[in-house]
């Protein structure tokens, strides 16, 4: 166990829909990480949040966005759902310093 | 931009034998970590041994060792003694030591031990 809570594990949707992935890092750290690993893209780095703000950003879509509360715990919206966004998608949390990502279970996500 | 490599994109072999899994990178930074994940078929990502890059040594964990050649840019798994639940997807991952620290992933190795 990570320490990295995710939710929901498994998620199926219609297109055009809207979905809310959730993501509890492991206790202390202040850095979240998402990313997205589909078959034909493998895992791509979407979005990290340190302390509440934005650190980075990759290969993110508009239609996607993501917050850190002040609880730390963390946020992806995804909107205007289309078949290609249907992947696995990874939460992960490190702590201030560099080194190693602690990942969650990932939460399914299938658009139909 | 920093791109992770791994060139074989599966492998196979039986219980008890040591397989070597490799991986290159490109980066012009000279302070990084490499690090080797594993994700079993739970689909959890677990981190199997990380290698800072101004460490000489290689590193290992128990049946787990890095062969971490930098000037080559290369930074291979070695399993030794192998056994089933090593039966994975095994990333590489490069991550600079300063600005954003995200991780950048290889597209992986499909590992199959054979009992």
């Amino acid at each position: 166990d990570s320490g990295v809570t995710q939710t929901p594990k498994h998620l199926i949707t219609a297109t055009g829909q809207r979905v809310t992935l959730r993501c509890s890092p492991r206790s202390g750290d202040l850095s979240v990480y998402w990313y997205q690993q589909s078959l034909d893209q493998g895992l791509q780095f979407l979005i990290q949040y340190y302390n509440g703000e934005e650190r980075a950003k990759g290969n993110i879509l508009e239609r996607f966005s993501a917050q850190q509360f002040p609880d730390l715990h963390s946020e992806l919206n995804l909107s205007s759902l289309e078949l290609g966004d249907s992947a696995l998608y990874f939460c992960a949390s490190s702590p201030l310093s560099v080194g190693e990502l602690f990942f969650g279970e990932g939460s399914r996500l299938t658009v139909l | 931009a920093q791109t992770v490599t791994q060139s074989q994109p599966e492998m196979s072999v039986q219980e008890a034998e040591t397989v070597t899994l490799s991986c290159t990178y490109d980066t012009s930074e000279n302070n990084y970590y490499l690090f080797w994940y594993k994700q079993p078929p739970s689909r959890q990502m677990i981190l199997v041994i990380r290698q800072e890059a101004y460490k000489q040594q290689n590193a290992t964990e128990n049946r787990f060792s890095v062969n971490f050649q930098k000037a080559a840019k290369s930074f291979s798994l070695k399993i030794s003694d192998s056994q089933l639940g090593d039966t994975a997807m095994y990333f590489c991952a490069f991550m600079k030591n300063q600005g954003a620290q995200k991780l950048v992933f290889g597209q992986g190795t499909r590992l199959t031990i054979n009992p």
